[in-house]
């Protein structure tokens, strides 16, 4: 069974720019995760998708990041424009259900913004 | 402010040198609390969920334990295998998202 897949797994950008970052999810799994981890700190959520619906967003830093996912299958992470501190590196997860916290994790999209 | 701090930063045992990591945690209300091992260069794999104190999950060489503020994680006559970065997490009463720990970096020498 394939896992979690991100793409790309780096990407460098200037300052201004525009990223999209993607994330296939476990097949079947309604629930998808964005976090990141900037260097040096701790592992932050973003969002969290059921299906096609937000059903958190709190941790969205501000309105240059936005996360989509048509159809309630695979999912893109846009920041728009990028700035030097959303520099880090991005994981998707995925999951059968909410509450074990049982995440299946992607290996990353490092984000570098010069 | 939910936190979650765990030490020590990072602990360099010898192959079969037995230890202990801790998380601390401070919720107002914990639904659960989770550890992961990250390898390098990989996403973060789920090892245990703990839900109320006293509880305890086994898993080979590793073992991890709840109590109201804290959870452990022992590990018994590591191997170099064991090398690997051990993440805490909690999930605080009114949602879902994870809060985590900057993590554990474990170092086992052959």
């Amino acid at each position: 069974e394939a896992g979690v897949t991100q793409f790309p797994s780096h990407s460098v950008i200037e300052k201004g720019q525009t990223v999209t970052l993607r994330c296939d999810p476990i097949s079947g799994h309604d629930n998808l995760y964005w976090y990141r981890r900037v260097m040096g700190k701790e592992i932050k959520f973003l969002l969290h998708f059921v299906k096609e619906s937000k059903q958190d967003e709190s941790g969205m830093p501000n309105n240059r990041f936005l996360a989509e996912r048509t159809g309630g299958t695979y999912s893109t992470l846009k920041v728009q424009p990028a700035e030097l501190e959303d520099s880090g590196v991005y994981f998707c997860a995925s999951s059968q259900e909410l509450a074990n916290g049982e995440l299946f994790f992607g290996e990353g999209s490092r984000l570098t913004v010069l | 402010e939910d936190q979650v701090t765990q030490s020590p930063e990072a602990l360099r045992l010898q192959e079969g040198e037995s230890s202990s990591l801790n998380c601390s945690y401070t919720v107002s209300g914990l639904r659960g609390l989770f550890w992961y091992r990250q390898d390098p260069g990989k996403g973060p794999e789920f090892l245990f969920t703990l839900y109320s104190a006293g509880e305890e999950k086994e898993k080979e060489r590793l073992k991890a334990t709840l109590t109201k503020k804290e959870s452990f994680l022992h590990i018994t006559a590591p191997k170099p295998e064991d090398s690997a970065t051990y993440l805490c997490a909690v999930q605080e009463g009114s949602n879902y998202q994870l809060i985590w720990g900057a993590g554990t970096k474990l170092i086992i020498k052959p």
